[in-house]
Formats: structure tokens, C-alpha cells, sequence
């Protein structure tokens, strides 16, 4: 079965500060992980996704992600956090077979302070 | 344009009416999915769609019922709404065996309360 652990449901940055946002994964198989944003009453946006290429994926708004399966981690990376990031993030894994599901973390709130 | 969308994004309804969510997807993707998110923004799966065909069926009341006429339209009617079933639920669709694996898109949601 696969599972998916985010540490923190709520981190709170400086603007101007490293986003650190961290997610565990467990997969009998190797998995595909992904992220996602959900800014306040909107849909899931695909920050960036790991699917068994390069193990750091850069993303959409300067973030990135280091596929690590000695640690079994997916930790979520941004070198300077803006007052726009505040949102919620996702982590999700899934199997590599077609129409299953995203098996979802269950959040980290994401505060940025000036 | 809109890729995945939903309709109505907002429902408001009493216990035990019945009612229906719209999605439709103009990517050409041919896998849909639904899912419901909680009061905790808690996201899980309820059903899948891979061209017309169920695929996924979780453990859902069976008052909820998916129905899709078309590969690019994936409904949700619900029966006998309860207090219980008040949260967000998302359209997904993606398309799958293209080397895109898992990228799903996602619709804007569709906030129901039940009162």
C-alpha cells in the first residue's frame, strides 16, 4: 500500500526565507510523487512531479523537489519565499498504472510574514 | 479557456434532497476522476473513469453514483443528501499511457453544504 506523510501541518517563513516543506513516502513499488498548491478557494494546481527521471525536478515558481529513496523523501524546496506562496501543499504519490488515484498527504499550511 | 470545469461551484441543499455535480474536461484526456475534500482539506479518492469505463470505486455510500456519457464528462449525483456529505469535491482527468503519467488536472471544486 502506499502512503504518503507530510511533517508540519503548518510552517511559517519570513518573506525573503528558505521554504523548507517536507514529505515522506512509502510504495512497494517505486512510486510517482508529486505537488500540488491550493491557493484559498481554488482547484489544485501541479507544482512539479517526479516520475523516475532526473531526481531533482524543478518546478513552477521557483520550486523544486529532491527525490531521495535512501530517505524515502520528496521534500519540497524554495530558496525565497514571497508573500504570494502562502497556500496549501499537497504531497502526492501514485502508482504507474493507468486511471489509479493520487493518494494525498494531508497538508502543510504555508504562512509568509514580511 | 478552462481546462476542467465544474458546475455549479457552489451548492447549497437540505437533507435528503437529491442532487448532481457537472464536470467536463476539454484536454482530451481519457481518465476522469472525483475527489472529496473535508473540512480538514483532507483530499481522497471516490471514483475513476478510464475512457467511460469505472475504474476506481472506494469505499463510497452508494448513494453517490458517477456517470460518464462521454470521455470528456465525468458526473456525480448524489441521493438522499446528508449533513456528513458537506465538503469540496474535485473533478481530475489526465491522460494516461502517453508518458504524461499521473499529472492530473484539476477542476475549481464544487463547495457543497448540506443544512
Amino acid at each position: 500500500a502506499q502512503s504518503v506523510t507530510q511533517l508540519g501541518s503548518h510552517v511559517s517563513v519570513s518573506e525573503g526565507a528558505l521554504v523548507l516543506l517536507r514529505c515522506n513516502y512509502s510504495s512497494s513499488v517505486p512510486p510517482y510523487l508529486f505537488w500540488y498548491v491550493q491557493y484559498p478557494n481554488q482547484g489544485l494546481q501541479l507544482l512539479l512531479k517526479y516520475t523516475s527521471a532526473a531526481t531533482l525536478v524543478k518546478g513552477i515558481n521557483g520550486f523544486e523537489a529532491e527525490f531521495k529513496k535512501s530517505e524515502t523523501s520528496f521534500h519540497l524546496t524554495k530558496p525565497s519565499a514571497h508573500m504570494s506562496d502562502a497556500a496549501e501543499y499537497f504531497c502526492a504519490v501514485r502508482f504507474n498504472q493507468a486511471g489509479t488515484a493520487l493518494i494525498f498527504g494531508k497538508g502543510t499550511t504555508l504562512s509568509v510574514s514580511s | 479557456d478552462t481546462a476542467v470545469s465544474q458546475t455549479p461551484k457552489y451548492l447549497v441543499t437540505q437533507m435528503g434532497n437529491d442532487k448532481s455535480i457537472k464536470c467536463e474536461q476539454n484536454l482530451g484526456h481519457d481518465t476522469m476522476y472525483w475527489y472529496k475534500q473535508d473540512s480538514k482539506k483532507f483530499l481522497k479518492i471516490m471514483f475513476s473513469y478510464n475512457n467511460k469505463e469505472l475504474i476506481i470505486n472506494e469505499t463510497v455510500p452508494n448513494r453517490f453514483s458517477p456517470k460518464s456519457p462521454d470521455k470528456a464528462h465525468l458526473n456525480l449525483h448524489i441521493n438522499s443528501l446528508e449533513l456528513g456529505d458537506s465538503a469540496v469535491y474535485f473533478c481530475a482527468s489526465s491522460q494516461e499511457g502517453s508518458g504524461l503519467w499521473g499529472e492530473q488536472y484539476f477542476g475549481p471544486g464544487t463547495r457543497l453544504t448540506v443544512t
